[in-house]
């Protein structure tokens, strides 16, 4: 089953922070996160195994709350290069290795 | 390495006809992907292999088809294309459960 992000949108200001939810119906292996601009391919951000556990890469981070199925992206102080298309992708734990793909949210930064 | 290699890059089909879209890579990677994604959508799941032997469906297998005769390739199959097929398709692969993924380039692929 598909899991669900939220929002579907955003737009910023450079500089502004965003967050953005990833949440699931089904006990979750791991949590992946993927930015794709507009024309290529998605770019791999980061990958949660662990209950609770928080990742960074510059100045995005994420973490990962394995009892509620759910995960959060916190893009901070950001940037122009951070517009895009973000995708969660979650495997579950009787499906390992079956990858499935958020709707994805649309981040817009402005100058 | 060059990573997970896709061709091709552009495709325009009649309906009706068949093409295959390939996919190598050259990592050593026992599972492959592949996805769809229409436009301003997320990607679907259409098929995938653990390993080279191993297939299995995935959220839109209609229309498809995959073999995997070794570990390197992933060839999809479109058989008698529609137009509800146009859209990019990606291939990707992984080493293992809970492994980063590494995504093609894709291949755009229109079908009139």
């Amino acid at each position: 089953q598909q899991p669900v992000q939220s929002p579907q949108a955003v737009i910023l200001r450079e500089g502004e922070d965003a967050v953005i939810n990833c949440s699931s119906s089904k006990a979750l292996y791991s949590v992946h996160w993927y930015r794709q601009k507009h024309g290529e391919a998605p770019v791999f951000l980061m990958i949660l195994l662990k209950g609770g556990e928080q990742k960074g890469h510059e100045k995005i981070s994420a973490s990962f709350n394995e009892k509620k199925q759910q995960s959060s992206l916190y893009l901070t102080a950001s940037q122009l290069s951070y517009s895009g298309t973000y995708f969660c992708g979650t495997e579950t734990y009787n499906q390992g290795g079956k990858l499935i793909f958020g709707q994805g949210t649309e981040l817009s930064v402005k100058p | 390495n060059a990573g997970v290699t896709q061709t091709p890059k552009f495709r325009i089909l009649k309906i009706g006809q068949s093409m295959t879209l390939q996919c190598t890579q050259d990592m050593n990677h026992n599972y492959m992907y592949w996805y769809r994604q229409d436009p301003g959508m997320g990607l679907k799941l259409i098929y995938y292999s653990v390993g080279a032997g191993i297939t299995d469906k995935g959220e839109v297998p209609n229309g498809y088809n995959v073999s995997r005769s070794t570990t390197e390739d992933f060839p999809l199959r479109l058989e008698l294309a529609a137009p509800s097929q146009t859209s990019v398709y990606f291939c990707a692969s992984s080493y293992d459960v809970g492994r980063t993924w590494d995504f093609g380039n894709g291949t755009r692929l229109t079908v009139t």
